[in-house]
């Protein structure tokens, strides 16, 4: 199994709501990434959790709060965002770098984030 | 600063030709991927490259990469429509489970 799911995939948001994204992976990786991608660029990192401690966070702002409630969960909880924060979120997961040389990470679809 | 650049970005291409794309990155690393996105979808594991001198082929698409050069190159055999895609090569940094993509190359395949 080398799926990782997210959900949802689509979601409108106004810019005082609260909402969280979701990603799970049961793969056994114990380093699970968020990234954002906006139209016709390359997928941009946001947070990087290592056995599940925030190891990397990309100077994102504050309305973007990352969570890691076990090694099999990644949550993204969004609030006051911004038009300009509309863009896929891609949540991804890898083996730790500690412990293996390929930390090729796999990909979920993705959630589809409107902010109006 | 970390760049990781891609060339070229934009690449049209008739079936049947071969190609090259090229991935440069600046900074010290000994893992490199590759990924393919379709329009609106996410993105396709194609190749693990883990160290210098790595080959790895599938299909019409092999890559390498050239750890001292900072380079990894994905080369295109007799291009197909199928592969019409944009394809990202991603570095990881030595540092930590940090996982950087390159600018990417749109490649469309015209029949």
């Amino acid at each position: 199994d080398t799926e990782v799911t997210q959900t949802p995939k689509h979601l409108v948001m106004g810019m005082t709501n609260k909402k969280s994204l979701k990603c799970e992976q049961h793969m056994g990786h114990r380093a699970m990434y968020w990234y954002k991608q906006k139209a016709k660029k390359p997928p941009e990192l946001m947070f990087v959790y290592s056995y599940e401690k925030l190891s990397i966070n990309e100077s994102v702002p504050s309305r973007f709060s990352p969570e890691c409630p076990n090694s099999s969960l990644l949550n993204l909880h969004l609030h006051a965002l911004q038009p300009e924060d509309s863009a896929l979120y891609l949540c991804a997961s890898s083996q730790d770098r500690r412990g293996t040389a390929n930390t090729e990470a796999f990909f979920g679809q993705g959630t589809r984030l409107t902010v109006v | 600063e970390l760049k990781v650049e891609q060339n070229p970005l934009f690449l049209s291409m008739q079936e049947g030709k071969n190609y090259t794309i090229y991935c440069n990155y600046s900074t010290t690393s000994d893992r490199l991927y590759w990924y393919r996105q379709d329009p609106g979808k996410s993105l396709e594991s194609l190749f693990v490259l883990l160290s210098n001198g790595a080959v790895k082929q599938e299909g019409r698409l092999m890559a390498s990469l050239d750890t001292k050069a900072r380079l990894s190159t994905l080369h295109i055999t007799a291009a197909v429509h199928d592969l019409s895609a944009t394809y990202f090569c991603a570095v990881d940094i030595r540092a930590g489970n940090q996982f950087y993509f390159g600018t990417g190359t749109s490649l469309t395949v015209i029949p």
